[in-house]
């Protein structure tokens, strides 16, 4: 039972191009979205997050953008760079609930950014 | 300085043996975990512990049992190891309990390849 789910396993995109990973949720009770990036041999790192009160949140070349009546939200990254090329794991925190703040992963999008 | 230390980094076993993973934070955390990515590639948690106190047991067969010394460690022992036991086991911890109350998440280590064999 995937409660977050990030569908396409990869994608890959020319440098400089915008990179646009998807992920969707079905339990309305998060309220607080994460995305880490993973280099292989390495743990996932912390990217970017949104809040459920808010629809977007950017920090430099990534934006994330949050669509809660559609259960949907998107990391862009503008422009691309080779050394954005890595696996971007999706997640999600129902603050209040049963898992306690507990993080639910997706499987990941593995980016590839072409020279 | 790393702020999130597994070792070892691999870890090849047989069967039936009982091993252990160690997993160390320097940030000062509340809050540590365990998460398991499997052959296809979920990040599921196992365990957490905030000061001490275990929080979270997910359905993890007891063969796995997490032992915390002091807020800064959170080890892993595996007893009987199976051959689906074989992952990447990944350390964490948050500030807090409430990790979102952080806009940090978590931070992770770099993980322990387990292979059974």
């Amino acid at each position: 039972d995937q409660q977050v789910k990030q569908n396409s396993p990869s994608l890959s995109v020319q440098e400089g191009r915008i990179s646009i990973l998807n992920c969707d949720y079905t339990n309305s009770m998060f309220d607080y979205f994460l995305w880490y990036k993973k280099y292989p041999a390495e743990g996932p790192t912390f990217l970017i997050s949104i809040s459920s009160i808010k629809d977007k949140n950017e920090d430099g070349r990534f934006t994330v953008f949050l669509n809660k009546s559609a259960k949907h939200l998107s990391l862009h990254i503008v422009p691309s760079q080779p050394g954005d090329s890595a696996v971007y794991f999706c997640a999600a925190s129902d603050r209040y609930g049963g898992s306690q703040g507990n993080l639910i992963f997706g499987k990941g999008t593995k980016l590839s950014v072409k020279p | 300085d790393t702020a999130v230390s597994q070792t070892p980094k691999y870890l090849v076993t047989q069967m039936g043996n009982d091993k252990s993973i160690k997993c160390e934070q320097n940030l000062g955390h509340d809050t540590m975990y365990w998460y398991k990515q499997d052959s296809k590639k979920f990040l599921k948690i196992m365990f957490s512990y905030n000061n001490k106190e275990l929080i979270i047991n997910e359905t993890v067969p007891n063969r796995f049992s997490p032992k915390s010394p002091d807020k800064a460690h959170l080890n892993l022992h595996i007893n009987s190891l199976e051959l689906g036991d074989s992952a990447v086991y990944f350390c964490a911890s948050s500030q807090t309990l409430r990790a979102v109350t952080s806009n940090y998440g978590y931070t992770f280590g770099s993980g322990t390849r387990l292979t059974v064999v």
